[in-house]
């Protein structure tokens, strides 16, 4: 059964760049008719999609967080990976990294499934 | 791009049916069948409920069930049960990204 598992630092400092790895384990992320996604959720907030992934890299950021996003993904090891640069106290969150599936060829749109979730903070 | 809009709460008593509404813009919920539902626990990850308005995953009790009419989708929790208590969060392809995504603010559903 595919399980995803966050991971990286839970205290991010003001200005600097946060960096998650979301570990992929019990089927390939190169797999056709999948993407990977990441989604936050600051405290006692609602959810916010991040951005988009697929296998061969191709990536689609949500606009409001575009300019301070980069995800990227290593097929070697099985991963995905989030940078959001330029942090403010804004930015703490539980961040998630989700499956979803390729709505332009499948015509199904869904996020599952879902890695437990990391929380980050940001503070000086 | 604005969240989605959900009741901050919803409640039922024990077996009664409840339903939560989610209302987006011709941009997202009204232009695409599309629409996801989450439930979320608290402490815990979301879990996929409902995909593309109407398809419920294997695994999911079939007291669940969605619907879409224009701009508004809804979920329908019948024959609720204490274990149904939790957060609900839709969520809706949306226009205004390629594979772009906009989620609700969540509704509480309390059983009373």
């Amino acid at each position: 059964q595919l399980q995803l598992q966050e991971s990286g630092p839970g205290l991010v400092k003001p200005s600097e760049t946060l960096s998650l790895t979301c570990s992929v384990s019990g089927g390939s992320i190169s797999i056709s008719g999948y993407y990977w996604g990441w989604i936050r959720q600051p405290p006692e907030k609602g959810l916010q999609w991040i951005g988009t992934i697929s296998y061969s890299g191709k990536t689609y950021y949500n606009s409001s967080l575009k300019s301070r996003v980069t995800i990227s993904v290593d097929t070697t090891k099985n991963q995905v990976s989030l940078k959001l640069s330029s942090v403010t106290a804004a930015d703490t969150a539980v961040y998630y990294c989700a499956r979803r599936s390729d709505v332009l060829t499948a015509f199904s749109n869904r996020f599952d499934p879902w890695g437990q979730g990391t929380l980050v903070t940001v503070s000086s | 791009q604005s969240a989605l809009t959900q009741p901050a709460s919803v409640s039922g008593s024990l077996g009664q049916s409840i339903t939560i509404s989610c209302t987006g813009t011709s941009n997202d919920v009204g232009s695409y069948n599309y629409v996801s539902w989450y439930q979320q626990r608290p402490g815990k990850a979301p879990k996929l409920m409902i995909y593309d308005v109407i398809n419920r995953p294997s695994g999911v009790s079939n007291r669940f069930s969605g619907s879409k009419s224009g701009n508004t989708a809804s979920l329908t929790i019948s024959g609720l049960q204490a274990e149904d208590e939790a957060d609900y969060y839709c969520s809706s392809y949306t226009a205004y990204s390629t594979l772009g995504e906009v989620f609700g603010a969540g509704t509480k559903v309390t059983v009373l």
